[in-house]
């Protein structure tokens, strides 16, 4: 059975810290590494796709990288502001397949 | 920017009943996909669809559903027999290529009494 973790399942921070989240997948037979930002009531958004090991993504304050050899992707949120309050997801695919896997998502709250 | 729509946003139906989900996908895009996600639970696959015929579906994608595009803009999932156990969020996606990303419509909520 192929899995996907996050952690941590929540996190609550001040505006202006910076702030990281872990996804684990599996290794074997690895295609690609999505991330989402998903607010409530609203499309999950696409943040990054990720293929390569060693990928590293960045869009505005918020990056993403990716070990395809250990199976994990960390994204980063440098300075957070309250608008950036959202779930983020991961989600990954194998080779043969273009069904996305997901992980539970993070679920984080910015405080003013 | 162009996006994915689906209506309604909420279906409430009876067990048993038949309910039709519609999604608007992006128009130039080649591939579409279901998901749900039970409350508290992950996004899970259920349907992909491609060349108008299932690419790929899960185990969840049984005989009580059903897939259709019936024109050249609007993507479907029938439920022909509804359960408790249904009751979820649905998601259309859509993307341009079999491994790109996937974009995703705001979800219906289904919910079956």
């Amino acid at each position: 059975i192929l899995n996907v973790e996050q952690s941590p399942q929540s996190l609550h921070v001040q505006e202006g810290d910076s702030t990281n989240f872990t996804c684990s997948f599996p290794s074997s037979n690895f295609y690609a590494l999505h991330w989402y930002r998903w607010e409530t009531a609203k499309s999950p958004e696409a943040l990054f796709v990720m293929t390569l090991n060693g990928d590293e993504k960045k869009k505005g304050r918020i990056s993403a990288t990716l070990n395809t050899k250990e199976g994990y992707s960390y994204l980063y949120i440098k300075g957070s502001q309250p608008e950036d309050s959202a779930t983020y997801l991961c989600a990954f695919s194998v080779g043969n397949t273009d069904k996305l896997i997901f992980g539970t998502g993070t679920r984080l709250q910015v405080f003013p | 920017e162009p996006e994915v729509t689906q209506t309604p946003s909420h279906q409430v139906t009876q067990m048993g009943q038949e309910v039709i989900l519609r999604c608007v996908p992006i128009s130039n895009h080649l591939y579409f996909y279901w998901y749900r996600q039970i409350l508290g639970q992950k996004v899970e696959f259920l349907v992909s669809f491609y060349n108008n015929e299932i690419s790929e579906k899960s185990e969840i994608f049984d005989d009580q559903f059903s897939v259709e595009r019936p024109d050249g803009s609007n993507f479907t999932l029938k439920i022909r027999s509804t359960k408790l156990e249904d009751s979820a969020m649905y998601f259309c996606a859509s993307g341009l290529g079999r491994t790109d990303t996937q974009y995703f419509g705001p979800g219906t909520r289904l919910t079956v009494l």
